[in-house]
């Protein structure tokens, strides 16, 4: 079975740091997505890694540790926008390579 | 841009309706997924597909079946709806293992 765990909630202030991270066990492991939700829209792609470090993307960084089933999305210079669900996907060895998704974490920045 | 469509944002039905939610894609993926989406459960897959007339389980089959006639195409079926369906389902494609999804349809059975 598939077991992945994110914290359920997080505030941080505007212009922060925050930091989500994600453990995972997965039975056959690809990669994995970070998402961003906001609420009552649909899921949208963030970043994938595949090998294990650090993949930079503007003011989102997000890091991989094969070995340790672990990943973290970093967000820096934080924006009110970026209140929103952020979801950590490992991606599954098989057809269709599918996602199977956490629970989410809900990020509120504050003022 | 890839655009997943979904036929309809929200619905409401009565139990033991036969309820039919459409998605197309329009980026000749090979790929689609169909996802359920509750508060305190995140998203969970309820069946997938990786070819036309191609369909396997995903986490959560139970009460649901699908179909995939044409390529752009995935229909997710509920045969006979239940108060326990009510939820927010999201249709998804992808390539290289990235996924698109559709706006949800949100469905109510009452």
């Amino acid at each position: 079975g598939q077991n992945i765990d994110q914290p359920t909630e997080m505030t941080a202030t505007e212009g922060a740091i925050v930091q989500i991270n994600c453990t995972y066990q997965t039975s056959g492991f690809n990669g994995l997505f970070w998402y961003q939700q906001h609420a009552g829209e649909a899921p949208t792609f963030l970043s994938y890694n595949v090998l294990d470090g650090l993949e930079e993307k503007g003011r989102f960084s997000s890091f991989l540790s094969r070995s340790k089933g672990y990943s973290y999305l970093l967000l820096k210079e934080l924006q009110m926008k970026d209140s929103a669900s952020y979801l950590c996907a490992p991606s599954l060895t098989g057809g269709g390579n599918k996602l199977t998704f956490g629970t989410g974490t809900q990020l509120k920045v504050e003022l | 841009d890839v655009k997943v469509t979904q036929s309809s944002r929200y619905l409401v039905k009565r139990t033991g309706e036969k309820v039919f939610l459409e998605c197309v894609q329009d980026m000749d993926h090979e790929n689609m997924f169909w996802y359920r989406q509750d508060p305190g459960l995140g998203l969970r897959l309820i069946y997938f597909s990786y070819d036309v007339k191609m369909k396997e389980k995903g986490d959560i089959p139970e009460g649901y079946s699908v179909s995939r006639e044409k390529k752009e195409r995935f229909s997710l079926i509920l045969e006979s709806a239940s108060t326990n369906q009510t939820s927010m389902y999201l249709c998804a494609s992808s390539y290289d293992g990235e996924l698109f999804f559709g706006e949800g349809s949100r469905l109510t059975v009452l």
